[in-house]
C-alpha cells in the first residue's frame, strides 16, 4: 500500500533563513508525490508536485522539492523563510487507480519566527 | 471561477441528528472527494467518486453517505450523527488521471456533534 510519512510535527525557523519540512515514502511502483499548504482555518492549496523528469521541482511562493528515490524522499525546501509562510504543511502520494485519490501524511506544523 | 464551493461553513448537530454537506466545483472535473481532518491524523477520505454516476468507499466510510448529483456537485450525508464525528470535513475534485494530477480543495465545514 502507498503511505507517506512526515516525521516532524512542527518545525521552527527564524525568518531569512533556509527551511526544510521532510516526507518520505513507499510506494509499488513510480511515485506521484504532492505538497499542499494549509493557512488556519482554511482549505488546502496545492503548492507543487513530482510525477516525473527533474528531480528538483519548484512551485508556488518560491517553494521547491527534492526528489530522492534512493533515499524514497520529498523533502519540501525554501531558501529564505517569511513569516508568512507560517502554516501546515501535507505531504501525499497519489493512490492509483481510475482517480487521483491521494495519501496523506499527518502534516508538519511550519513556524516562522521574525 | 469559485473553484470547489461547500456549505455550510460551520455547524452543530446534537447526536442522533441528520444533515448534509453540500458540495460544488466548476472546473469540469470528473472525479471528486470528500476528506474529514482530525489533528494529528492529516486527511482522510471518506467517500470518492471517479466518475458522474460511480461512487466508492475510502478509508473511513462507516456512519457516511453519499450522492453524486451530477458532474458537479457531490454531498456527504450523516444520517445519525455522533460525538467521533465532530471533525473538519473538505470536498476537493480532480481531472481524469492523464491530463493532471493534483485535487483542489473547498474552504471546509467545520462539525461539531455534541
Amino acid at each position: 500500500a502507498q503511505s507517506v510519512a512526515q516525521p516532524e510535527d512542527q518545525v521552527n525557523v527564524a525568518e531569512g533563513n533556509p527551511l526544510t519540512v521532510k516526507c518520505t515514502y513507499s510506494v509499488s511502483g513510480n511515485p506521484y508525490l504532492f505538497w499542499y499548504v494549509q493557512y488556519p482555518n482554511r482549505g488546502l492549496q496545492f503548492l507543487l508536485k513530482y510525477i516525473t523528469g527533474d528531480n528538483l521541482v519548484k512551485g508556488s511562493y518560491g517553494f521547491e522539492a527534492e526528489f530522492n528515490k534512493s533515499q524514497t524522499s520529498f523533502h519540501l525546501k525554501k531558501p529564505s523563510a517569511l513569516v508568512s509562510d507560517s502554516a501546515l504543511y501535507f505531504c501525499a502520494v497519489r493512490d492509483g487507480g481510475a482517480t487521483n485519490k491521494l495519501i496523506f501524511g499527518t502534516g508538519t506544523l511550519l513556524a516562522v519566527q521574525p | 471561477n469559485a473553484g470547489v464551493t461547500q456549505t455550510p461553513k460551520f455547524q452543530v448537530l446534537k447526536t442522533g441528528q441528520s444533515m448534509t454537506l453540500q458540495c460544488a466545483q466548476d472546473m469540469n472535473h470528473n472525479s471528486m472527494y470528500w476528506y474529514r481532518q482530525d489533528p494529528g491524523m492529516g486527511l482522510r477520505l471518506i467517500y470518492y467518486s471517479a466518475s458522474e454516476g460511480t461512487t466508492d468507499k475510502g478509508e473511513v466510510p462507516n456512519g457516511y453517505n453519499v450522492s453524486r448529483l451530477n458532474k458537479r456537485e457531490f454531498s456527504l450525508r450523516l444520517e445519525s450523527a455522533a460525538p467521533s464525528q465532530t471533525s473538519v470535513y473538505f470536498c476537493a475534485s480532480s481531472e481524469t488521471p492523464g491530463s493532471s494530477y493534483e485535487q483542489y480543495f473547498g474552504p471546509g465545514t467545520r462539525l461539531t456533534v455534541t
